[in-house]
């Protein structure tokens, strides 16, 4: 089965600094997506970053950019030029690929807090 | 992308009741996903509801406690039945968007407590 583990659960930036979160998983196949997302106290999940296996290029979006190491099996997240706003917590989370990514299931890890110092 | 809304945002219940939640979507969605999640913890998924078919559960859920209706590709309710203090938490539906239809959109969550 596949597991997803992120070893930080809160995390501390200077607004206007870079930070990073880690994600490591644990799979056998080879084909799947990984994606980051944000929930503010709001408690809305929103979709930050998603990366495809396949894809040998780092996804960006804007300030986050993703370090997606396949044969390491980890995936972490720069914030950079960071913002009050930023401030949420954040979930690592896997779906695998296989049958078409049929099930279209997504697994989380347990999430990293991210706090935003002015 | 999607407008994914829920009724009701929050609720308090009592012991033994139930309390049905609604997850509305503007756009038809094949793929309809209830997560839990727990105090303080990550999401889990509860079930995928596809229209016109029964929901398929994960280990750990079943349907006499969440069932679940898909009448129609845009709406979809989970109802948490019989519920004790162990059932607050928050419940999120998500929808498969996308061109590669790959990505899940969360609404907004329905905050849950049991007393």
């Amino acid at each position: 089965a596949q597991t997803v583990t992120q070893s930080q659960p809160e995390m501390s930036v200077q607004e206007a600094e870079t930070v990073t979160l880690s994600c490591t998983y644990d799979t056998s196949e080879s084909d799947y997506y990984l994606f980051w997302y944000k929930q503010p106290p709001s408690r809305q999940m929103i979709l930050v970053i998603r990366q495809e296996a396949y894809k040998q290029q780092n996804a960006t979006e804007n300030r986050f950019s993703v370090n997606f190491q396949k044969a390491a099996k980890s995936f972490s997240l720069k914030i950079s030029d960071s913002q009050l706003g930023d401030a949420a917590m954040y979930f690592c989370a896997y779906r695998s690929d296989a049958y078409g990514g049929a099930t279209n299931k997504l697994i989380f890890g347990t999430g990293t807090l991210l706090a935003v110092q002015p | 992308s999607a407008v994914i809304s829920q009724k009701p945002s929050r609720d308090i219940c009592q012991r033994g009741t139930s309390l049905t939640i609604q997850c509305q979507v503007d756009s038809q969605v094949t793929m309809m996903f209830w997560y839990r999640q727990q105090p303080g913890q990550s999401l889990t998924l509860i079930a995928t509801a596809n229209q016109g078919s029964e929901a398929t559960y994960e280990s750990g859920f079943v349907i006499d406690k969440f069932p679940i209706s898909r009448p129609n590709l845009t709406f979809s309710t989970l109802t948490v039945s019989n519920m004790s203090p162990e059932d607050s938490s928050i419940y999120l539906c998500s929808v498969v968007l996308g061109q590669g239809r790959d990505t899940q959109y969360f609404g907004p969550g329905t905050r849950l407590t049991v007393l």
